[in-house]
C-alpha cells in the first residue's frame, strides 16, 4: 500500500529564510512524486516531479526537492522565501503511472512573515 | 490561455436540490477528473474519465453522477445534495491517464444547507 506522510501541518518563515516542507511517503513500487501549491481560492499548480530520473529535481518559482530512496523522503526546500510564497503545499505520490491512483497528503500550510 | 475552466465558483444549495458543476478543458487532453476537497482529507477522487465517452467510479463516488458529453467537457451532478456534499470540487484533465501531469481548474465552493 502507498501513502504520504506531510511531517508539518503548518510552517512559518521570515521573509528571506530557507524554507523546509517535509514529506515522507512509503510505496511497494517504485513512484513517481510530486509537489503542488495552492494558493487562497486558487486551484493546484504543480511546483515540480520526481519520475526516477535525476534525484534532486528544480521547479518552478526557486523551489526544488530531493528523492531520497533510503529515507523515504522528498522534501521541498527554497533558499530564500518570497512573501507570494505563502500557499497551501501539497505532496503526491502516484503508483507507476496510474493517475487514478494519485495518493494526496494532507497539505503544510506556509506562512511568510516580513 | 484557459486551460480547465469550472462554473459556478460559488453555489449554495438547499439539502435534496440538485445541480450540475460544468467543467471545460481547451488543452485536447483525454482524460478528467472531479476531486472532491475537504480539510484534513486532502484531495479524494470522486470520478474520472480516461477518455471520451468512458467514466470510471473514484474513492467517493456516490451522491454523484458525471458525464463525459465531448472530449472537452466532464460535468458533475449532484441529484440530491446533502450538507455531508458541502466541500471544494476540483475539476482537472491530464493528455493521458498514465502518469503525465494533472491541470486543475480553480475550484468551486459548494455549501448545502
Amino acid at each position: 500500500a502507498q501513502s504520504v506522510t506531510q511531517l508539518d501541518s503548518h510552517v512559518s518563515v521570515s521573509e528571506g529564510t530557507p524554507v523546509l516542507l517535509r514529506c515522507n511517503y512509503s510505496s511497494s513500487y517504485s513512484p513517481s512524486l510530486f509537489w503542488y501549491v495552492q494558493h487562497p481560492n486558487k486551484g493546484l499548480q504543480l511546483l515540480l516531479k520526481y519520475t526516477s530520473a535525476a534525484t534532486l529535481v528544480k521547479g518552478i518559482n526557486g523551489f526544488e526537492a530531493e528523492f531520497k530512496k533510503s529515507e523515504t523522503s522528498f522534501h521541498l526546500t527554497k533558499p530564500s522565501a518570497h512573501m507570494s510564497d505563502a500557499a497551501e503545499y501539497f505532496c503526491v505520490v502516484q503508483r507507476a503511472g496510474n493517475n487514478r491512483k494519485l495518493i494526496w497528503g494532507l497539505g503544510t500550510s506556509l506562512a511568510v512573515n516580513p | 490561455n484557459a486551460g480547465v475552466t469550472q462554473t459556478p465558483k460559488f453555489q449554495v444549495l438547499k439539502t435534496g436540490q440538485s445541480m450540475t458543476l460544468q467543467c471545460a478543458q481547451d488543452m485536447n487532453h483525454n482524460s478528467m477528473y472531479w476531486y472532491r476537497q475537504d480539510p484534513g482529507m486532502g484531495l479524494r477522487l470522486i470520478y474520472y474519465s480516461a477518455s471520451e465517452g468512458t467514466t470510471d467510479k473514484g474513492e467517493v463516488p456516490n451522491g454523484y453522477n458525471v458525464s463525459r458529453l465531448n472530449k472537452r467537457e466532464f460535468s458533475l451532478r449532484l441529484e440530491s445534495a446533502a450538507p455531508s456534499q458541502t466541500s471544494v470540487y476540483f475539476c482537472a484533465s491530464t493528455v493521458r491517464d498514465s502518469g503525465n501531469t494533472i491541470y486543475f481548474g480553480e475550484g468551486s465552493w459548494l455549501t448545502v444547507v
